[in-house]
């Protein structure tokens, strides 16, 4: 069965540091991978998604990027963090094509201080 | 664009109570519709989902049926327990086209269950 690995769990940065969380899935081949910010209170928002190695689609201009390395792993970075960075990020795979259900993470708290 | 409504919340129940927490969605075409649950500290997990009109997921104790006529989604479940007091969320994915990889998900519904 598939499974997806997400870390560090929790993570508590100061303003203007780098960040890197990493994601890998297992079980599966040539998965679609998404990052997801959910700000308390609110609903997720969808950051990056990659439909294969190098591949990366963005849908929110910010200073988060994301990398992908290997076929089943997945990289959310930035330079410098911003205190508006504070979220619970998660990260999801799915089939490869489009309109496939998505399969989540446990998600990283992240808090900048 | 496409868009979810999902009821505001919290909703309060007791155990063993008859839950409905409605959806209804706005979108072109057929999109996928699905029911996500997240426990308190943790990620969402698939709860069930509907691909087409008329089909009914189910997962759970948990049904929702896929309404084309009336765009809707509604989440039910017989009885309650403790345990499923979670924050739902409503969502839904076109099936094809560009917007095909982005989940559009309603603001979530917390639900509360006392024993």
């Amino acid at each position: 069965s598939q499974t997806i690995h997400q870390w560090p769990a929790t993570l508590v940065q100061p303003v203007g540091s780098p960040l890197s969380l990493e994601c890998t899935v297992e079980g599966t081949s040539n998965p679609n991978l998404y990052w997801y910010r959910q700000a308390a209170g609110r609903g997720l928002q969808l950051l990056f998604y990659s439909v294969g190695i190098g591949q990366i689609s963005s849908e929110v201009p910010q200073n988060l990027s994301a990398s992908r390395p290997q076929d089943r792993q997945f990289i959310l970075s930035s330079k410098k963090l911003l205190l508006s960075d504070s979220g619970f990020y998660l990260c999801a795979w799915s089939g490869s094509g489009g309109g496939q259900p998505q399969h989540f993470g446990d998600g990283t708290r992240l808090s900048i201080l | 664009g496409d868009s979810v409504t999902q009821m505001e919340g919290p909703v309060t129940l007791s155990e063993e109570a008859f839950l409905t927490i409605n959806c209804t969605y706005t979108a072109t075409g057929y999109p996928s519709l699905f029911w996500y649950v997240q426990y308190p500290g943790e990620g969402l997990q698939l709860l069930l989902k509907a691909t087409k009109a008329d089909d009914k997921g189910s997962n759970k104790g948990f049904e929702a049926t896929y309404r084309k006529e009336t765009t809707s989604f509604h989440l039910e479940k017989g009885s309650v327990q403790v345990s499923d007091s979670a924050v739902y969320f409503c969502a839904l994915i076109p099936s094809s086209g560009a917007g095909s990889y982005q989940l559009t998900f309603g603001k979530g519904t917390k639900l509360s269950v006392i024993p």
